[in-house]
C-alpha cells in the first residue's frame, strides 16, 4: 500500500517563528489533507490540496504531485499551534495517514 | 449542524467483553470510515464504507466488525474485547472516498480495555 512520511518528527519552536513540515507519499494520490490535532485530541482540517498551493491567515500549505510531496508553513507561531500535525493521502478509497510531526510552540 | 457525532466519549471494558462503537453524521456523505490512533502513532484505517450496504477492510480490521444500513450510521463493533484494542477511536465522513472531497472526523472514543 501507500506510504506516507512526515519530517520532522518532532519541532520545538519559541513563539513568533517559521517552521516547514514535510510530506512525502509513495504513489500518486486523488487528495490530501492537512490536520490539526490539538492538545485534546480533536482533528481539525487545515487544508484540502491535492495539488498546487493554499493559504489561510499564518498557515499555507503547497503540494507537488509529480514529485509526491506536500509541505505546510507556518508563520508567526503561535502557543495556540501546539499539537500534532498530519497529512492524510487517499488512494483507492482509502485515506492514510502519516505518523505526524509533533509541534510544541513555546512563549 | 452536528456533523460527526461519536458516542460514548469513554469507556472502559474488561477483556472478552463486547460493545458497539456508533458514530453518526447529518452531512448526507457516503463515505464513513473508522480509525484508532495508539500512543505516538497516526490514525490508522479499521473499515471503511462507500456508501449504505457495502463495506470494506482497512490496514488493520482484525477483532473488529462493522455495517452501513444508512446512509447515516456506521457503528464498529468489538465482539470480545482485547487489551490490544486498548485505543482512541475515530470516526470520520465525506461526501465521496475520491477527488475534491474533505474528510470531517468526530470527536473520538478513548477505550481502555482491562
Amino acid at each position: 500500500g501507500i506510504q506516507v512520511e512526515q519530517s520532522p518528527p518532532d519541532l520545538i519552536l519559541q513563539e513568533g517563528a517559521n517552521s516547514t513540515l514535510r510530506c512525502n507519499f509513495s504513489d500518486s494520490v486523488n487528495n490530501l489533507q492537512w490536520f490539526h490535532q490539538n492538545p485534546w485530541g480533536q482533528l481539525i482540517n487545515l487544508f484540502y490540496i491535492p495539488s498546487g498551493t493554499k493559504q489561510n491567515g499564518r498557515l499555507s500549505a503547497t503540494t507537488v504531485a509529480t514529485e509526491r510531496y506536500s509541505l505546510l508553513y507556518i508563520s508567526s507561531s503561535q502557543t495556540t499551534d501546539s499539537g500534532v500535525y498530519f497529512c492524510a493521502v487517499e488512494n483507492t478509497d482509502k485515506l492514510i495517514f502519516g505518523t505526524g510531526t509533533r509541534l510544541q510552540v513555546f512563549p | 449542524n452536528a456533523g460527526v457525532t461519536q458516542t460514548p466519549k469513554f469507556q472502559v471494558l474488561k477483556t472478552g467483553q463486547s460493545m458497539t462503537l456508533q458514530c453518526a453524521q447529518d452531512m448526507n456523505h457516503e463515505y464513513m470510515s473508522w480509525y484508532r490512533q495508539d500512543p505516538g502513532m497516526g490514525l490508522r484505517l479499521i473499515h471503511y464504507s462507500v456508501g449504505a450496504g457495502i463495506t470494506d477492510q482497512g490496514e488493520v480490521p482484525n477483532g473488529y466488525n462493522v455495517s452501513r444500513s444508512t446512509t447515516e450510521d456506521f457503528p464498529l463493533r468489538l465482539l470480545s474485547a482485547a487489551p490490544s484494542q486498548t485505543s482512541v477511536y475515530f470516526c470520520a465522513s465525506s461526501y465521496s472516498p475520491g477527488a475534491h472531497t474533505e474528510a470531517f472526523f468526530g470527536q473520538g472514543t478513548r477505550l481502555t480495555v482491562v
